[in-house]
């Protein structure tokens, strides 16, 4: 099962922040952030591991409620580049069928503006 | 070259030919994935490979055929398409951790037209 993104489209102008937010009905092992612009490859942002151990980029921040099976992604002071779709991957618990496996969320459009 | 790369870049098809899709990446991963992407739906993963081993189909119909020869290239052999297999073809890879997918990398896509 994908997981849900909420909200579906947001519009910032440039120094705004916004918040993204993933939930999975399933245990989860790990939660990943990528940004796709229009016509490029989704590029990697964040991944967030079960136990708290987090990897990604500098300027973007990212939570893991893994009680809730939730994660938020938080830009801050959004610059025009933030623009893009940006989607969440989960992978369900380890040992399952679903380890080694990223389903994908279907996707917030976020447009910053000057 | 870097990164992984995809050809054709767009690929248009009728639905009696034979065509295939080709990815190779250069990172020097272990993993490497198909996902198909359609206007307004998720990323749906289709197949992954461990290692050269196919270790998951994600009930994708037998008209799409992988092959995975090394670890550095990935084939989608496509034969007698349906038009609304129309789409943008993804490949990536990664450096499995014990057995979890770690970051992914993406090529930029094929796109494929079915006539």
């Amino acid at each position: 099962q994908q997981p849900v993104q909420s909200p579906q489209a947001v519009i910032l102008r440039e120094g705004e922040d916004a918040v993204i937010n993933c939930s999975s009905s399933k245990a989860l092992y790990s939660v990943h952030w990528y940004r796709q612009k229009h016509g490029e490859a989704p590029v990697f942002l964040m991944i967030l591991l079960k136990g708290g151990e987090q990897k990604g980029h500098e300027k973007i921040s990212a939570s893991f409620n893994e009680k809730k099976q939730q994660s938020s992604l938080y830009l801050t002071a959004s610059q025009l580049s933030y623009s893009g779709t940006y989607f969440c991957g989960t992978e369900k618990g380890a040992g399952g069928t679903s380890y080694g496996k990223l389903t994908f969320g279907q996707g917030t459009i976020l447009t910053v503006h000057p | 070259e870097t990164g992984v790369t995809q050809t054709p870049r767009h690929l248009v098809m009728g639905m009696t030919n034979k065509k295939s899709l080709k990815c190779e990446q250069h990172l020097g991963h272990n993993a490497m994935y198909w996902y198909k992407q359609s206007a307004k739906k998720p990323l749906e993963l289709m197949f992954v490979y461990n290692f050269k081993e196919q270790t998951e189909n994600n009930s994708v119909p037998s008209r799409f055929s992988p092959e995975c020869p090394n670890s550095s290239h990935l084939f989608l052999h496509l034969h007698t398409l349906q038009p609304e297999d129309s789409a943008l073809y993804l490949c990536a890879s990664s450096q499995p951790s014990g057995g979890s997918v770690r970051e992914l990398f993406f090529g930029e896509g094929s796109r494929l037209t079915v006539l």
